[in-house]
């Protein structure tokens, strides 16, 4: 059975820390790994990621993926109490674009 | 900017009543996807549509649960009867179909069932 973990749950950090957070998965058919964030509302789209060691950014936010060890990190650095969200990590599965979520890790962003 | 419609975006009804969900993807996504998400977990997929045809069901609770993309466009998720535990967030998604291509959401549906 396809697998998605995110580490960890939850944590409540100060404006200006950095965040961390982890995403590990067994699958038997990798195809890509995607991040989304969700606030009180519909998911929305972060990073895709398809190759292993090749960093994508944008702004405060940057994820990896090591397809070796079948994990990938999210980081946001300078973070803001705009950045409190649900962070969801999900994987690709199959040739028709499945996805297989995570349990998500809650972000709080303290002023 | 193109967006997934869905509604209604709330819904409360009562054990044992029908409801009905409407999802509308992005033009031109050939692939729809339903989702029911449960306060504190991640999206569940219960349906997948490669234009009109279903590629993907195994999730989806049968003896209750039915979808239908009829022309291959917009699409209806219905649950007969509701069931206290189908309390959900219930999400649509579409995409272009390739293969680990993005999703896009819709604002989603909120049901309780009372």
């Amino acid at each position: 059975e396809d697998k998605v973990v995110q580490s960890p749950l939850s944590l409540v950090v100060h404006e200006g820390d950095t965040v961390t957070l982890n995403c590990s998965y067994e699958v038997t058919n990798f195809r890509s790994l995607l991040w989304y964030k969700q606030e009180k509302k519909a998911p929305t789209f972060l990073f895709m990621l398809t190759s292993s060691g090749i960093e994508k950014k944008s702004g405060r936010l940057s994820s990896i993926l090591d397809k070796k060890e079948l994990f990938s990190i999210l980081n946001i650095t300078a973070t803001q109490t705009g950045d409190s969200a649900v962070y969801l990590c999900a994987v690709g599965t199959d040739s028709w674009g499945k996805l297989q979520f995570g349990a998500g890790t809650q972000v709080v962003v303290t002023p | 900017e193109a967006e997934v419609a869905q509604s209604p975006r709330y819904k409360i009804t009562e054990k044992s009543q029908a409801v009905a969900f409407w999802c509308d993807p992005i033009s031109g996504h050939a692939t729809l996807y339903w989702y029911r998400q449960i306060l504190g977990q991640g999206p569940e997929l219960l349906v997948q549509f490669q234009d009109e045809s279903v590629v993907d069901d195994s999730q989806l609770p049968k003896d209750r649960f039915s979808a239908e993309r009829l022309k291959g466009v917009d699409s209806t998720l219905k649950i007969q009867p509701a069931e206290l535990g189908d309390s959900a967030m219930y999400l649509c998604a579409s995409s272009l179909g390739l293969a680990g291509s993005e999703q896009y959401f819709g604002p989603g549906t909120r049901l309780t069932v009372t």
